[in-house]
């Protein structure tokens, strides 16, 4: 399984401000995926990113509200633009396995709350 | 969109007993339907997971068991101990694809 690292953890963020995610994987990977878990809710995939082209947003995401970065096979980063306190959830990284593109595997998560 | 769903929301069993949940998908264009576990703080963590080929797979005291026909699959936890309470989430691809539809999850708790 590979390695996903996960910056911040946590982080409790004022209405209106910003935050940007960060995903490091230990292996290459083509695509990337964003999931959000609403408190006491499912994962819900807000895009997959990949390398050298723009993202690809899933009903109800805009760009705007998540703009998404992958310069390069191991890294990405998701920011979540002018937060209401709706955007209070776990953002979680995902990567497929090597060899294996179907087993998704999960970072650990940010939990952020917007007050 | 194409739901799963999954039952029930929680479960409660005494250690040593078996668990079941259970999930129905609706895209018939799923093939593979994957099973994470979820501990508090933590990353959903992949347990196991099964393909359209094949009708059931197990590993060690879990167990997934699919039925195409009737789009229903089932999780099996024999022998349960108090570490394997957590949230469970199934989930099914989308469109033979990579994106995965998750259910709602099932708090499951196992008391000593």
């Amino acid at each position: 399984s590979a390695v996903i690292s996960q910056k911040p953890s946590r982080d409790i963020c004022q209405r209106g401000t910003s935050l940007t995610i960060q995903c490091q994987v230990d292996s290459q990977v083509t695509m990337m995926f964003w999931y959000r878990q609403q408190p006491g809710q499912s994962l819900t995939l807000i895009a997959t990113a990949n390398q050298g082209s723009e993202a690809t947003y899933e009903s109800g995401f805009v760009i705007d509200k998540f703009p998404i970065s992958r310069p390069n096979l191991t890294f990405s980063t998701l920011t979540v633009s002018n937060m209401s306190p709706e955007d209070s959830s776990i953002y979680l990284c995902s990567v497929p396995a090597y060899g294996a593109n179907e087993k998704l595997f999960f970072g650990s998560g940010t939990q952020l709350s917007v007050l | 969109g194409e739901n799963v769903e999954q039952h029930p929301s929680t479960l409660s069993v005494q250690e040593g007993d078996s668990a079941v949940i259970k999930c129905t998908y609706s895209d018939s264009a799923s093939n593979y339907f994957p099973w994470y576990k979820q501990e508090l703080g933590k990353g959903p963590q992949l347990i196991i997971d099964i393909r359209s080929n094949v009708g059931e797979k197990k590993d060690q005291r879990i167990a997934v068991t699919l039925n195409k026909t009737a789009k229903h699959f089932s999780l099996h936890i024999t022998e349960t101990q108090p570490e394997d309470s957590a949230v469970y989430f199934c989930a099914a691809n989308r469109d033979s694809g990579y994106a995965l539809n998750f259910g709602k999850g099932t708090s499951l708790l196992v008391t000593p």
